[in-house]
Protein backbone atom coordinates (compact mmCIF):
# COMPACT_ATOMS: atom_id res chain seq x y z
CA UNK A 1 0.00 0.00 0.00
CA UNK A 2 1.60 3.41 -0.96
CA UNK A 3 -0.73 5.42 0.84
CA UNK A 4 -0.35 7.86 3.32
CA UNK A 5 1.16 5.95 6.92
CA UNK A 6 0.61 7.19 10.34
CA UNK A 7 1.48 5.87 13.36
CA UNK A 8 0.82 5.30 16.01
CA UNK A 9 -2.64 5.05 15.17
CA UNK A 10 -4.00 5.62 19.00
CA UNK A 11 -1.66 7.45 21.45
CA UNK A 12 -2.52 7.95 25.04
CA UNK A 13 -0.68 10.19 27.19
CA UNK A 14 -0.69 11.69 30.78
CA UNK A 15 -1.55 15.09 31.30
CA UNK A 16 2.86 16.69 31.02
CA UNK A 17 4.35 13.65 28.82
CA UNK A 18 4.93 14.22 24.97
CA UNK A 19 3.47 13.05 22.50
CA UNK A 20 5.12 11.93 19.05
CA UNK A 21 3.19 11.70 16.13
CA UNK A 22 4.80 10.07 12.87
CA UNK A 23 3.88 10.71 9.46
CA UNK A 24 5.16 9.18 5.73
CA UNK A 25 4.24 9.97 2.73
CA UNK A 26 3.02 8.64 -0.34
CA UNK A 27 6.02 7.88 -2.63
CA UNK A 28 6.90 10.33 -4.77
CA UNK A 29 5.02 13.12 -2.59
CA UNK A 30 8.03 15.71 -0.89
CA UNK A 31 4.92 18.27 0.94
CA UNK A 32 3.44 17.07 3.85
CA UNK A 33 1.21 19.14 5.42
CA UNK A 34 -0.43 18.67 9.52
CA UNK A 35 -4.26 18.74 10.37
CA UNK A 36 -6.20 18.40 13.61
CA UNK A 37 -9.42 17.70 14.18
CA UNK A 38 -11.29 18.46 17.49
CA UNK A 39 -14.99 16.34 18.14
CA UNK A 40 -17.62 17.36 15.84
CA UNK A 41 -15.21 19.60 13.75
CA UNK A 42 -14.04 19.75 10.25
CA UNK A 43 -9.73 19.85 10.24
CA UNK A 44 -7.78 23.20 10.70
CA UNK A 45 -4.51 23.55 9.53
CA UNK A 46 -1.39 23.33 11.39
CA UNK A 47 1.48 23.23 9.75
CA UNK A 48 2.72 22.70 5.64
CA UNK A 49 6.54 21.16 5.19
CA UNK A 50 9.15 20.10 3.09
CA UNK A 51 12.08 17.78 3.21
CA UNK A 52 14.13 20.20 5.95
CA UNK A 53 12.04 23.41 5.62
CA UNK A 54 8.89 24.39 7.31
CA UNK A 55 6.86 26.42 4.27
CA UNK A 56 3.66 27.37 7.03
CA UNK A 57 3.65 27.12 10.61
CA UNK A 58 1.11 29.62 10.78
CA UNK A 59 -1.66 26.99 12.23
CA UNK A 60 0.53 25.50 14.74
CA UNK A 61 0.78 26.83 17.91
CA UNK A 62 3.54 28.64 19.35
CA UNK A 63 4.17 26.80 22.64
CA UNK A 64 4.97 23.50 22.86
CA UNK A 65 4.16 22.23 19.28
CA UNK A 66 7.13 21.88 16.37
CA UNK A 67 7.19 19.93 13.45
CA UNK A 68 10.27 18.23 11.55
CA UNK A 69 10.51 16.82 7.82
CA UNK A 70 14.29 15.59 7.82
CA UNK A 71 16.10 14.59 4.78
CA UNK A 72 15.71 10.51 6.22
CA UNK A 73 12.68 9.34 8.05
CA UNK A 74 9.26 10.35 8.25
CA UNK A 75 7.65 13.80 9.44
CA UNK A 76 7.52 13.99 12.92
CA UNK A 77 4.55 16.49 14.97
CA UNK A 78 5.45 16.86 18.63
CA UNK A 79 3.62 17.61 21.35
CA UNK A 80 5.41 18.80 24.47
CA UNK A 81 4.45 18.56 27.88
CA UNK A 82 0.71 17.61 26.22
CA UNK A 83 -2.64 19.09 28.63
CA UNK A 84 -6.41 17.49 28.07
CA UNK A 85 -7.23 20.54 25.22
CA UNK A 86 -4.74 18.58 23.26
CA UNK A 87 -7.24 15.46 22.93
CA UNK A 88 -7.58 15.09 18.78
CA UNK A 89 -7.63 13.57 15.91
CA UNK A 90 -4.16 14.32 14.05
CA UNK A 91 -3.77 13.61 10.00
CA UNK A 92 -0.83 13.97 7.75
CA UNK A 93 -1.66 14.77 4.24
CA UNK A 94 1.25 14.70 1.63
CA UNK A 95 0.91 16.17 -2.06
CA UNK A 96 3.36 16.03 -4.91
CA UNK A 97 3.94 19.90 -5.27
CA UNK A 98 3.88 20.10 -9.22
CA UNK A 99 2.66 23.13 -10.65
CA UNK A 100 0.11 24.12 -12.14
CA UNK A 101 -1.33 23.80 -9.09
CA UNK A 102 -3.93 21.32 -9.38
CA UNK A 103 -2.27 19.47 -6.41
CA UNK A 104 -4.36 17.03 -4.00
CA UNK A 105 -3.75 16.15 -1.14
CA UNK A 106 -4.19 12.65 0.82
CA UNK A 107 -4.50 11.90 3.98
CA UNK A 108 -3.30 9.55 6.41
CA UNK A 109 -5.19 7.61 8.82
CA UNK A 110 -4.76 9.65 11.97
CA UNK A 111 -3.66 9.10 15.07
CA UNK A 112 -5.74 9.97 17.97
CA UNK A 113 -4.29 11.24 20.71
CA UNK A 114 -6.15 11.21 24.27
CA UNK A 115 -4.89 12.79 26.82
CA UNK A 116 -5.94 11.56 30.69
CA UNK B 1 -16.05 35.00 8.89
CA UNK B 2 -16.03 31.40 8.00
CA UNK B 3 -14.19 30.96 4.40
CA UNK B 4 -16.28 27.37 4.11
CA UNK B 5 -19.82 27.08 5.11
CA UNK B 6 -21.88 24.14 5.14
CA UNK B 7 -25.39 24.74 6.29
CA UNK B 8 -26.78 20.81 6.75
CA UNK B 9 -25.20 19.72 9.79
CA UNK B 10 -27.42 15.87 8.74
CA UNK B 11 -28.34 14.74 5.59
CA UNK B 12 -30.88 11.33 5.07
CA UNK B 13 -31.17 9.82 1.61
CA UNK B 14 -33.00 6.80 0.63
CA UNK B 15 -31.06 4.23 -1.27
CA UNK B 16 -30.60 4.80 -5.08
CA UNK B 17 -31.92 8.27 -4.66
CA UNK B 18 -29.64 11.17 -5.39
CA UNK B 19 -28.35 13.62 -2.84
CA UNK B 20 -26.84 17.47 -2.77
CA UNK B 21 -24.20 18.46 0.20
CA UNK B 22 -24.18 22.05 0.23
CA UNK B 23 -21.05 24.85 0.12
CA UNK B 24 -20.39 28.16 0.10
CA UNK B 25 -16.93 30.03 0.00
CA UNK B 26 -15.24 33.33 0.83
CA UNK B 27 -12.24 34.16 -0.70
CA UNK B 28 -10.75 36.98 -2.39
CA UNK B 29 -8.36 35.10 -4.77
CA UNK B 30 -9.07 34.96 -8.55
CA UNK B 31 -7.47 31.08 -8.58
CA UNK B 32 -8.49 28.13 -5.87
CA UNK B 33 -9.35 25.05 -5.62
CA UNK B 34 -12.19 23.26 -4.15
CA UNK B 35 -12.19 19.81 -2.86
CA UNK B 36 -14.26 17.63 -1.48
CA UNK B 37 -13.35 14.59 1.18
CA UNK B 38 -15.35 11.90 2.47
CA UNK B 39 -14.95 10.80 6.45
CA UNK B 40 -16.22 6.97 7.20
CA UNK B 41 -17.11 6.35 10.73
CA UNK B 42 -13.23 4.57 10.51
CA UNK B 43 -11.98 8.36 10.78
CA UNK B 44 -9.72 8.33 7.28
CA UNK B 45 -10.03 11.18 5.04
CA UNK B 46 -10.67 10.20 1.64
CA UNK B 47 -10.57 12.41 -1.85
CA UNK B 48 -13.46 12.69 -3.85
CA UNK B 49 -13.47 15.54 -6.36
CA UNK B 50 -11.59 18.06 -7.03
CA UNK B 51 -12.47 21.87 -8.81
CA UNK B 52 -10.52 24.30 -9.78
CA UNK B 53 -11.77 28.15 -10.37
CA UNK B 54 -10.53 28.18 -13.64
CA UNK B 55 -11.95 25.55 -14.46
CA UNK B 56 -15.15 25.53 -16.90
CA UNK B 57 -16.58 22.40 -17.24
CA UNK B 58 -18.12 20.83 -13.71
CA UNK B 59 -15.67 18.15 -12.58
CA UNK B 60 -16.96 14.57 -12.09
CA UNK B 61 -15.57 11.74 -10.84
CA UNK B 62 -18.16 8.29 -10.79
CA UNK B 63 -21.20 9.05 -8.94
CA UNK B 64 -19.84 12.59 -7.96
CA UNK B 65 -20.19 15.87 -9.57
CA UNK B 66 -19.38 19.07 -8.28
CA UNK B 67 -22.06 22.01 -9.19
CA UNK B 68 -19.83 24.81 -9.28
CA UNK B 69 -21.37 28.26 -9.39
CA UNK B 70 -18.86 30.68 -9.19
CA UNK B 71 -20.77 33.86 -9.22
CA UNK B 72 -23.15 32.53 -6.32
CA UNK B 73 -19.49 31.00 -4.80
CA UNK B 74 -20.99 27.79 -4.14
CA UNK B 75 -19.66 24.16 -4.68
CA UNK B 76 -22.12 21.89 -4.47
CA UNK B 77 -21.03 17.82 -4.29
CA UNK B 78 -23.51 15.55 -6.15
CA UNK B 79 -23.85 12.08 -5.33
CA UNK B 80 -25.85 10.16 -7.69
CA UNK B 81 -27.71 6.69 -7.09
CA UNK B 82 -26.85 6.70 -3.01
CA UNK B 83 -25.71 3.61 -1.76
CA UNK B 84 -25.25 2.24 1.78
CA UNK B 85 -21.44 2.85 1.87
CA UNK B 86 -22.34 6.43 0.91
CA UNK B 87 -23.44 7.10 4.70
CA UNK B 88 -20.73 9.07 6.71
CA UNK B 89 -19.10 12.67 7.28
CA UNK B 90 -18.30 14.89 3.87
CA UNK B 91 -15.91 17.76 4.32
CA UNK B 92 -16.14 20.77 1.97
CA UNK B 93 -12.64 22.55 1.74
CA UNK B 94 -10.93 25.22 -0.43
CA UNK B 95 -7.06 26.25 -1.31
CA UNK B 96 -6.52 29.57 -2.37
CA UNK B 97 -3.87 30.64 -4.44
CA UNK B 98 -4.44 28.00 -6.39
CA UNK B 99 -2.16 28.79 -9.58
CA UNK B 100 0.16 31.50 -7.77
CA UNK B 101 3.12 28.53 -6.56
CA UNK B 102 2.23 28.38 -3.41
CA UNK B 103 0.64 24.84 -2.60
CA UNK B 104 -1.01 25.87 0.32
CA UNK B 105 -3.03 24.84 3.40
CA UNK B 106 -7.06 23.26 2.80
CA UNK B 107 -9.44 25.31 4.65
CA UNK B 108 -12.29 22.93 5.76
CA UNK B 109 -16.22 23.43 6.57
CA UNK B 110 -17.46 21.86 9.77
CA UNK B 111 -19.33 18.99 7.54
CA UNK B 112 -22.46 17.55 6.85
CA UNK B 113 -23.44 13.61 7.85
CA UNK B 114 -25.00 11.87 5.62
CA UNK B 115 -27.23 9.01 6.35
CA UNK B 116 -28.54 6.61 3.56
CA UNK B 117 -31.07 4.91 4.59
CA UNK B 118 -32.21 1.50 3.12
Amino acid sequence: NAGVMQNPRHLVRRRGQEARLRCSPMKGHSHVYWYRQLPEEGLKFMVYLQKENIIDESGMPKERFSAEFPKEGPSILRIQQVVRGDSAAYFCASSQGRLPSTDTQYFGPGTRLTVL
Amino acid sequence: AQKITQTQPGMFVQEKEAVTLDCTYDTSDQSYGLFWYKQPSSGEMIFLIYQGSYDEQNATEGRYSLNFQKARKSANLVISASQLGDSAMYFCAMREKDYGGSQGNLIFGKGTKLSVKP
